[in-house]
């Protein structure tokens, strides 16, 4: 069963530390995998998208990581900041047209 | 929110009334899609469409019928809600398909609530 698992469920950093979300899949076959932010009462920003050739990218402090071997991703916050609170969700392509959602990390980032 | 917005953002309506919900779109993107987003459940497809008049369903399309007569516009319709139906709405596009390395923009999501 395709699936997209994601942990921990909900975190909580003090503003200005690194965090760490991980993603785990076992989705085939794989055609590409992205984060995204959502902020509370919004939808959806892409963060980054990886294909199955590229193991990790950066887009500002977020930075993505791919192991297509162990069907594994990471995304990694640096110098976290009040505005980074919200859910990160890890989304999987297959098949060439269909998407497959984790339900999500809630990050919240206090002062 | 990349030229998207749906309308109305916030609903509440009885079991078994008929409820639209509309997606318009200034990107003049082929593809449009709507998905629910419930706890515990990460987004759901539930229609999409592939050009004006091209539609399709998703994984979770009983219940709900869509529409594409222009470009711009893709209208979700709940027949007879039900409290099943009660959920976060997010209508998204993309200028190519979803799959390829094609990035979604979603609208601000609508909260439906069937009593």
């Amino acid at each position: 069963k395709n699936q997209v698992e994601q942990s921990p469920q909900s975190l909580i950093i003090l503003e200005g530390k690194n965090c760490t979300l991980q993603c785990n899949y076992t989705v085939s076959p794989f055609s590409n995998l992205r984060w995204y932010k959502q902020d509370t009462g919004r939808g959806p920003v892409s963060l980054t998208i990886m294909t199955f050739s590229e193991n990790t990218k950066s887009n500002g402090r977020y930075t993505a990581t791919l192991d297509a071997d162990t069907k594994q991703s990471s995304l990694h916050i640096t110098a976290s900041q009040l505005s980074d609170s919200a859910s990160y969700i890890c989304v999987v392509s297959y098949n060439t047209d269909k998407l497959i959602f984790g339900t999500g990390t809630r990050l919240q980032v206090f002062p | 929110d990349a030229g998207i917005t749906q309308s109305p953002r916030h609903k509440v309506t009885e079991t078994g009334t008929p409820v639209t919900l509309r997606c318009h779109q200034t990107e003049n993107h082929r593809y449009m899609y709507w998905y629910r987003q419930d706890p515990g459940h990460g987004l759901r497809l539930i229609h999409y469409s592939y050009g004006v008049k091209d539609t399709d369903k998703g994984e979770v399309s009983d219940g709900y019928s869509v529409s594409r007569s222009k470009t711009e516009d893709f209208l979700l319709t709940l027949e007879s809600a039900t409290s099943s139906q009660t959920s976060v709405y997010f209508c998204a596009i993309s200028e190519f398909a979803s799959g390829d390395n094609e990035k979604l923009f979603f609208g601000s999501g609508t909260q439906l609530s069937v009593l």
